[in-house]
């Protein structure tokens, strides 16, 4: 696609409620990231997959969240039994290579609200 | 562990006017990558600017140039005839060479006035 485009984009659930973010990065990109934004922690780092390669999960906060990548292109990021907590934007970012280069640039999707209410 | 820090939480320019946002990091790498994000309310970030701590001569991207000091581990970000389209979040961010991770500073909130 032309950029990364992630769904949903608002999201409101009940504490205890598992929910599913998606991430369909730029076609052709190898490096998916997810971080989280929220109002106390600023933007953190969750999870780097490249290619087939075993993921970087060491941003994780809790056991309740997982992340998947399909095919090397779609990623889901699961949250389980979701805490008031967990209220963020969940960015989704995409580049050509998990590395810097020229030219390598990390492109962001608009990222999706979840208020856990 | 790297440290980014933007000082300023917000800032106001007047249209058409210069403004420096600024932000300090703290690393023992050598190898680095700096960078300015803009977030407008869209929530996508941007990339404006981009550094490589190897080269000496400043970024400059249109309007937007930094000012890279590497022994003050400094990076200031210069927004030159501002305009209204410039309002947003600015974050500054840092990434190891050998590295994927970006760690980001808490943001400055830049409003351009009419």
């Amino acid at each position: 696609g032309a950029g990364v485009s992630q769904s949903p984009s608002n999201k409101v659930t009940e504490k205890g409620k598992d929910v599913e973010l998606r991430c369909d990065p730029i076609s052709g990109h190898t490096a998916l990231y997810w971080y989280r934004q929220s109002l106390g922690q600023g933007l953190e780092f969750l999870i780097y997959f490249q290619g087939n390669s075993a993921p970087d999960k060491s941003g994780l906060p809790s056991d309740r969240f997982s992340a998947e990548r399909t095919g090397g292109s779609v990623s889901t990021l699961t949250i389980q039994r979701t805490q008031q907590e967990d209220s963020a934007v969940y960015l989704c970012a995409s580049s050509l290579v998990g590395r810097p280069a020229p030219g390598n640039t990390i492109y962001f999707g608009e990222g999706s609200w979840l208020t856990v209410v | 562990a790297q440290t980014v820090t933007q000082s300023q939480p917000e800032m106001s320019v007047q249209e058409a006017e210069t403004v420096t946002l600024s932000c300090t990091y703290d690393t023992s790498e050598s190898n680095y990558y700096l960078f300015w994000y803009k977030q407008p309310p869209s929530r996508q970030m941007i990339l404006v600017i981009r550094q490589e701590a190897y080269k000496q001569q400043n970024a400059t991207e249109n309007r937007f140039s930094v000012n890279f000091q590497k022994a003050a581990k400094s990076f200031s970000l210069k927004i030159s005839d501002s305009q209204l389209g410039d309002t947003a979040m600015y974050f500054c961010a840092f990434m190891r060479g050998s590295n994927y991770k970006l760690t980001f500073g808490k943001g400055t909130l830049l409003t351009v006035n009419p």
